[in-house]
């Protein structure tokens, strides 16, 4: 069982909006503002789309932001597009001793 | 442009070793943390390890504690996951991962395409 929860899988429609959430503990997402979220296709490596919450690395469309309160942190991606359809990752920071959390992905379908 | 390209994957049987690599190339290697992090079939992402820009500190899961070691050869750009004592838990495809920073910032920018372990009798 994955520390983060997030919901097993989504869908929408192209030109629409959807969210992920990510539930943790104040022990991890809501104990620091260290949450990233990747984005996985089958057969290719992941890829980082956000990080220190809300954060977008260069070349990472801004149709995808971040946000977080409290233990729970979410990603938004607007305007859907077929190629955003793929597996979705919430990570956090959980301190000295565990170190590093993933979620337990979350499945896009464009419909 | 940044590559990581892992290597050494395969077949195992329980209690045996592997060791992976993964060659980077496309940036300073010696200026960045690396990591390792697997994905069990039908599971989710779990990180595994972490090795400083300088091979100063490691750090480890739990479930692998004693078991694996992480390290690296900044003069051949290389990673390196020794695994011992494999268990059937430990089959995975297994993605090195450049962090964002020196080692200790735990965002992964750029990822291999994996190396799978496979761990049966």
């Amino acid at each position: 069982q994955s520390a983060l929860t997030q919901p097993a899988s989504v869908s929408g429609s192209p030109g629409q909006s959807i969210t992920i959430s990510c539930t943790g503990t104040s022990s991890d997402v809501g104990g620091y503002d260290y949450v990233s979220w990747y984005q996985h296709h089958p057969g290719k490596a992941p890829k980082l789309m956000i990080y220190d919450v809300s954060k977008r690395p260069s070349g990472v469309s801004n149709r995808f932001s971040g946000s977080k309160s409290g233990n729970t942190a979410s990603l938004t991606i607007s305007g859907l597009q077929a190629e955003d359809e793929g597996a979705y990752y919430c990570c956090s920071y959980a301190g000295i001793s565990s170190l590093v959390t993933f979620g337990g992905g979350t499945k896009l379908t464009v419909l | 442009q940044v590559q990581l390209v892992e290597s050494g994957g395969g077949v195992v049987q329980p209690g045996r070793s592997l060791r992976l690599s993964c060659a980077a190339s496309g940036f300073t290697f010696s200026r960045y943390g690396m990591h390792w992090v697997r994905q069990a079939p039908g599971k989710g992402l779990e990180w595994v390890a972490d090795i400083w820009y300088d091979g100063s500190n490691k750090y480890y899961a739990e479930s692998v504690k004693g078991r694996f070691t992480i390290s690296r050869d900044n003069s051949k750009n290389t990673v390196y996951l020794q695994m011992n004592s494999l268990r059937a838990e430990d089959m995975a495809i297994y993605y090195c991962a450049r962090d964002l920073g020196p080692g200790n910032v735990f965002y992964f920018d750029y990822w291999g395409q994996g190396t799978l372990v496979t761990v049966s009798s």
